[in-house]
């Protein structure tokens, strides 16, 4: 099946610092969405693009949707504690059969 | 609005035992889906259904059987639970058609198998 590489797989940054992520397809998708997931809780849809090299934000989030329609990145600008969290990629071919998901990357912020 | 809620929050069965999760979502999504997760392996897709009285079978679904009697309940039913269900269990939901990439999902069951 297809396969997400996501990474890195966990991060130790200082609060204020910038934090980029991505992931890499074996496949094609038509869509990429960005969760971050806290814990005990589920994952909450962060970013969603739709369209190869689309560009989107949200607030100090930043997602890409590589132009080869294999990748994507997040990245965090001036990162604050409520930051922490696991954060997923997630792609689609756009039909029913849901979302494939990369294994998740942990940001952990250092006081 | 409760969105998507799932129970019961935490379960512990033994070996062989059966029972059903609960996954309900009052947006009147068409799309339901189940999914688990485990350590370093993120999500994967068990069941889904793309409306009452449709399923179909995701990524991983030996052990696990769904039902989609009405629009807004999608349970998941264990038979004979095994030590390797040990997991969290996480239903979402979904506007039909092109939006069913944008999932929305509900808190989780955290379902240990002794």
């Amino acid at each position: 099946g297809q396969q997400l590489n996501q990474s890195p797989q966990s991060m130790f940054i200082q609060e204020g610092e910038d934090v980029s992520m991505n992931c890499t397809s074996s496949s094609i998708f038509n869509t990429w969405l960005w969760y971050k997931q806290d814990p005990g809780e589920g994952p909450v849809l962060l970013i969603a693009l739709y369209k190869a090299g689309e560009l989107t934000s949200n607030g100090r989030l930043t997602a890409q949707f590589g132009i080869t329609r294999k990748d994507s990145f997040l990245n965090i600008s001036a990162s604050i504690p409520s930051d922490v969290g696991i954060y997923f990629c997630a792609g689609s071919g756009g039909g029913a059969d849901g979302l494939t998901f990369g294994k998740g990357t942990h940001l952990i912020i250092q006081p | 609005n409760a969105g998507v809620t799932q129970t019961p929050k935490f379960q512990v069965l033994k070996t062989g035992q059966s029972m059903t999760l609960q996954c309900a979502q009052d947006m009147n999504h068409e799309y339901m889906s189940w999914y688990r997760q485990d350590p370093g392996m993120g999500l994967r897709l068990i069941h889904y259904s793309v409306g009452a009285g449709i399923t179909d079978q995701g990524e991983v679904p030996n052990g696990y059987n769904v039902s989609r009697s009405t629009t807004e309940d999608f349970p998941l039913r264990l038979l004979s639970a095994a030590p390797s269900q040990t997991s969290v269990y996480f239903c979402a939901s979904a506007v039909a058609g092109g939006g069913t990439d944008t999932q929305y999902f509900g808190p989780g069951t955290r379902l240990t198998v002794l």
